[in-house]
């Protein structure tokens, strides 16, 4: 099974930061993966899928980026409802796992 | 625009069985496919298992975790899908989301989600 691995696991930060989130995987998988937001109580939102390609609705400070093991999610300017932990999920083969998670938090 | 409705959460001993729904409106589930994740409490989410869409005879795939007590199924009159649990542990407790797909790059991503059901293991 391909584990993935997010760096950092918690990040403070300020309104107008930018932040970057790093996600490893055990084995290339091309671009085969995606980024999501949780807040508590609420559906996983889809934030970028391929690696890059940012879904519909979602704001261009969402940034996705990297291909085979390593890969990013950039926040260009960090907004008050970006506030929430962010997940890694691959798609190159069964099962499809998830990282660890990163929970952004307000400094 | 599409929602997804999870229902048939609550608590059972363990051992015991469960049946979750997923009912769509929006979209024909049929020929959509449709993944459930779970979140435990404190947790982070873990991919449960995914269901084909017709076209490819709604064959499943599952997580190890869950592979040989969970099983999915679909019925296209009521554009619902379901999630048979049995032989459920305590560390299946969660929250449970289904979210349907959409084909972009070869892949399946799974795009619309559901708000989730809680399901309690505990005696």
């Amino acid at each position: 099974d391909i584990q993935l691995t997010q760096s950092p696991s918690f990040l403070s930060a300020s309104v107008g930061d930018r932040v970057t989130i790093t996600c490893r995987a055990s084995q290339g998988i091309s671009s085969y993966l995606a980024w999501f937001q949780k807040k508590p109580g609420k559906a996983p939102k889809l934030l970028i899928c391929a690696a890059s390609t940012l879904h519909s609705g979602v704001p261009s400070r969402f940034s996705g980026g990297g291909s085979g093991t390593e890969f990013t999610l950039t926040i260009s300017s960090l907004q008050p409802e970006d506030f929430a932990t962010y997940y890694c999920q691959h798609f190159n083969n069964y099962p499809l796992t998830f990282g660890g998670g990163t929970k952004v938090e307000i400094k | 625009e599409v929602q997804l409705v999870e229902s048939g959460g609550g608590l059972v001993q363990p051992g015991g069985s469960l049946r979750l729904s997923c009912a769509a409106s929006g979209i024909i589930i049929s020929d959509y496919y449709m993944d459930w994740v779970r979140q435990a409490p404190g947790k982070g989410l873990e991919w449960v298992g995914r269901s084909r869409d017709k076209a490819h005879s709604y064959t499943a795939e599952y997580a190890a975790s869950v592979k040989d007590r969970f099983f999915l199924s679909r019925d296209d009159s009521k554009n619902s899908m379901y999630l048979q649990m049995n032989g459920l542990k305590i560390e299946d407790t969660a929250v449970y989301y289904c979210a349907s797909n959409y084909f972009h790059s070869d892949i399946y991503w799974p795009d619309s989600w559901g708000q989730g059901t809680l399901v309690t293991v505990s005696s």
